[in-house]
């Protein structure tokens, strides 16, 4: 069964700070993996998406790295701001061959609050 | 380039009834995907929809229904509400299949 972890679940840093959110899959076969973020009432952003050979990607201060062999996933964001303040959510996209498309299977978000 | 609209954006119904939500994708995008977001169980994909067909449909019951027209919006169906129903529906767009998705922001159905 495909499935998505994400850790933690919830994260409170401080105005400036660096921190890292997690994402593990057991997800196959592998299409690509994505990190969106929700601010509270909004839909999901698109932050980044990698392909099976790419190892890290960025998007200003968000930065997101994949291990394929660990099947493993980060996002880094770098001197936080109160605008950080967001739940992100690990996407992994699986090809689902059988039907000529494409499954995503989400995980449940870290929760980031930003504090001064 | 105007993003991906839904209508409406609060709903509130009683169980038993049915609803009909409304999403317009961005211009150009011919995939519409639906998801169903609670707290406890995050998002999960309701359908998805390419050129006005289903292409893949997750597990949610029959009541649970959608659509596409030929200038690419949709709508979902939910008929017989049950107090479980009430979530955040959201609908993302895209290029093609397996391309960034792009999400509105959603309907809030309550139901009471």
């Amino acid at each position: 069964k495909n499935q998505v972890e994400q850790s933690p679940q919830s994260l409170i840093i401080l105005e400036g700070k660096n921190c890292t959110l997690q994402c593990n899959y057991t997800v196959s076969p592998f299409s690509n993996l994505r990190w969106y973020k929700q601010d509270t009432g909004r839909g999901p952003v698109s932050l980044t998406i990698m392909t099976f050979s790419e190892n890290t990607k960025s998007n200003g201060r968000y930065t997101a790295t994949l291990d394929a062999d660990t099947k493993q996933s980060s996002l880094h964001i770098t001197a936080s701001q109160l605008s950080d303040s967001a739940s992100y959510i690990c996407v992994v996209s699986a090809i689902n061959s059988g039907a000529g498309s494409y499954q995503l299977t989400f995980g449940k978000g870290t929760k980031l609050s930003v504090i001064p | 380039k105007a993003g991906v609209t839904q209508t409406p954006r609060y709903l509130i119904k009683t169980r038993g009834q049915q609803v009909t939500l409304s999403c317009s994708p961005i211009s150009g995008h011919r995939s519409v995907s639906w998801y169903q977001q609670t707290p406890g169980q995050g998002l999960q994909f309701l359908f998805e929809y390419f050129s006005e067909t289903q292409r893949n449909k997750g597990n949610f019951p029959g009541r649970f229904s959608g659509r596409q027209f030929s200038n690419s919006r949709s709508e979902m169906n939910v008929s017989t509400l049950e107090l479980g129903d009430s979530a955040l529906y959201l609908c993302a767009s895209s290029l093609q299949v397996n391309s960034p998705l792009h999400f509105g922001n959603g309907t809030r159905l309550t139901v009471t």
